[in-house]
């Protein structure tokens, strides 16, 4: 099956400053990246997801890149706010059409 | 958006008894479902895919006789945790696959096993 590796597990930033999370995945054929996040003690939210046929996908404060020949993707937060702090996790949807996380990232966003 | 609602949001029972868990897709048909177990601080474990009237694929590790899964419709799946135990205690979530290959979370079942 696939496997999806996640770093940092912890990050600390300032708020105003930008986070960065990286994924990689090792399935080749995978098609399909979301990010969730997910505050504490409630469900997984979407916030960002990317397809294979593209590179990079932006929402506002939210990017993601992808790099398929490294196999590996990342969600960028710019101007970090303190709601901002939660838990994200990457997954991928490989071609048995099942979703595999990564170990997730706490994110802290210190006023 | 889709809806996914999930029943209980928690439980306890005691060692021994049998719970089950509701999954149901409210605004969209869901012929594949998941279900995944969390530990406080960790991540998301894919414990099997449930498909609509057929039997759930479960990952390696998962016991099957002890995890029942069943998906009688396109909008329901049900986990029961069979003789549940202590070590069964944990935070099951389930998902549906809905509009445009997006995955939609449940709230959460909470299950402590004294």
């Amino acid at each position: 099956g696939e496997n999806v590796e996640q770093h940092p597990s912890t990050l600390s930033v300032q708020e105003g400053d930008s986070a960065v999370i990286k994924c990689t995945y090792s399935d080749s054929a995978s098609n399909y990246f979301p990010w969730y996040k997910q505050e504490l003690g409630k469900r997984p939210q979407l916030i960002i997801d990317i397809r294979s046929n593209v590179g990079e996908k932006k929402d506002q404060r939210i990017a993601v890149t992808l790099n398929k020949t490294a196999k590996h993707f990342s969600l960028h937060i710019t101007e970090t706010q303190p709601e901002d702090s939660a838990v994200y996790f990457c997954a991928a949807l490989n071609t048995g059409n099942q979703f595999y996380f990564g170990t997730g990232t706490s994110l802290t966003v210190i006023p | 958006g889709a809806v996914v609602s999930q029943h209980p949001s928690w439980v306890i029972c005691k060692s021994g008894t049998s719970v089950k868990i509701e999954c149901r897709s409210l605004d969209f048909q869901a012929t594949t479902m998941f279900w995944y177990r969390q530990f406080p601080k960790q991540s998301l474990m894919l414990m099997a895919t449930s498909n609509e009237g057929s039997k759930a694929t479960y990952e390696q590790g998962v016991e099957k006789d002890k995890f029942l899964i069943n998906h009688a419709s396109l909008t329901l799946s049900t986990l029961t945790v069979t003789s549940a135990h202590p070590e069964d205690s944990s935070f099951y979530i389930c998902s549906a696959m809905g509009p445009g290959e997006k995955l939609f979370f449940g709230s959460g079942t909470q299950l402590s096993v004294l």
